[in-house]
């Protein structure tokens, strides 16, 4: 069954640093998404990506973060100048229409 | 600003007990309403989505309610399972057009071998 994958797992870096999460959604979908849930609260909205823009974007996606779909496969997340509170697992999802599908998630831990 | 709220918080039950998981919203302004299942430092899997015109879905031993005019939505596992043990999460889609999901803070499970 196809499935939306994400890489990497587990990624630690230093405040102030760039990351980039990929993720991979599943092949005939049309709608992308990021999430986040900061530990021990909601998954938070972050960005809806439809065809090559930005459909949504929440209050927490200020000007630190960006999305790209580089390819016809890859759909990433980019946050420039990491913070602290940036620490999260970060998911990724994509939908035909409504049904949304999540990926496995890429624990984010900001030192 | 849509808000959604899950209780119990955290459910513990013997095997083979139906139990029953709930979701309210206030906002009733909806499109779809749609179940997740969560373990323990995994994604979220998809169970049920509910459209806002249909009342509820079903999923072999899964069923989901929705009445949307009063803002809530169960979630009821017949013949629970020690394999169910997972925190459920309920989502809405308002219906103003955007696509983004609100999250409820999840109901943990435990069922008991």
């Amino acid at each position: 069954e196809p499935e939306v994958t994400q890489t990497p797992s587990h990624q630690v870096t230093q405040m102030g640093q760039e990351v980039i999460l990929r993720c991979v959604p599943i092949s005939n979908h049309l709608y992308f998404y990021w999430y986040r849930q900061i530990l021990g609260q909601k998954v938070e909205f972050l960005v809806s990506f439809y065809n090559n823009e930005i459909s949504e974007k929440s209050e927490i996606f200020d000007d630190q973060f960006s999305v790209e779909r580089p390819d016809g496969s890859n759909f990433t997340l980019k946050i420039r100048s990491t913070k602290l509170e940036d620490s999260a697992m970060y998911f990724c999802a994509s939908s035909v229409h409504y049904e949304q599908y999540f990926g496995p998630g890429t624990r984010l831990t900001v030192t | 600003k849509q808000e959604v709220t899950q209780i119990p918080a955290a459910l513990s039950v013997p095997e083979g007990e139906n139990l029953v998981l709930n979701c309210s919203f206030t906002d009733s302004a909806i499109y779809n309403l749609q179940w997740f299942r969560q373990d323990p430092g995994k994604g979220l899997t998809s169970l049920l989505l509910i459209q806002s015109s249909q009342r509820e879905q079903t999923s072999g031993r899964l069923n989901a309610s929705l009445d949307k005019s009063s803002g809530r939505s169960t979630l009821y596992i017949a013949a629970s399972q020690p394999g169910d043990s997972a925190t459920y999460l309920c989502a809405v889609r308002p219906s103003t057009g955007a696509n983004n999901l609100f999250f409820g803070t999840g109901t943990r499970l435990t069922v008991i071998p």
